[in-house]
């Protein structure tokens, strides 16, 4: 069964640092998803991504954050300049668009130290 | 802020049926109700979804009320892998985000 694959599972860095987080969707899925969850809180929307471009960001998705799909395949999400409080776990999902269930990856845990 | 509301807790016998309520009373003509599930700090999983009418697939069922206010997710026979955090989610906007509430934490007892 097709699924949605992070990478890496871990990633410890030190503050002021860029991160890039990977995510491979799905194959034939249109719509591109980030969402974070700091420890012990709610699952937390940050961009939804379609036919190349963002279509919305939550207030979270500051200047510092940034997505990329650079060869069909990957889609990437970029912290500029990490911050103590980007320690989070986070998630990537996607959707096909015929249906619109989303599809989630087994997350990324960012360390900020 | 999400548009629902979820008991915090649950608990069920294994083996026996699940019923997770959720309020949405302020839910629009166009809006889906989204289940989904996260298993200790797993990526969500998606459950299953419906408009008006109640829906079943493999993993649960979806009871919709006649005035689309309230759901409730059944899941016919728990077991100990059902134990997780189950979230009700009202969504039909032009990206599809999902926003997530506090969900209810479901325990299957053996």
């Amino acid at each position: 069964e097709p699924e949605v694959t992070q990478t890496p599972s871990h990633q410890v860095t030190q503050m002021g640092q860029e991160v890039i987080l990977r995510c491979v969707p799905i194959s034939n899925h249109l719509y591109f998803y980030w969402y974070r969850q700091i420890l012990g809180q709610k699952v937390e929307f940050l961009v939804s991504f379609y036919n190349n471009e963002i279509s919305e960001k939550s207030e979270i998705f500051d200047d510092q954050f940034s997505v990329e799909r650079p060869d069909g395949s990957n889609f990437t999400l970029k912290i500029r300049s990490t911050k103590l409080e980007d320690s989070a776990m986070y998630f990537c999902a996607s959707m096909s668009g015929r249906t619109y269930e989303q599809y989630f990856g087994p997350g990324t845990r960012l360390t900020v130290t | 802020d999400a548009k629902t509301t979820q008991p915090t807790s649950m608990d069920c016998a294994e083996g026996r049926a699940a019923n997770l309520p959720c309020n949405h009373s302020t839910i629009s003509g166009n809006e889906y109700v989204y289940w989904y599930r996260q298993i200790h700090s797993q990526g969500p999983q998606y459950i299953i979804h419906g408009l008006k009418n109640n829906e079943t697939n493999e993993m649960a069922s979806l009871i919709i009320t006649e005035d689309r206010k309230s759901s409730t997710l059944i899941l016919p026979h728990a077991t100990l892998r059902d134990t997780a955090v189950y979230y009700c989610i009202v969504s039909m906007d032009s990206s599809y985000k999902l926003i997530f509430g506090s969900g209810t934490r479901l325990l299957v007892r053996p």
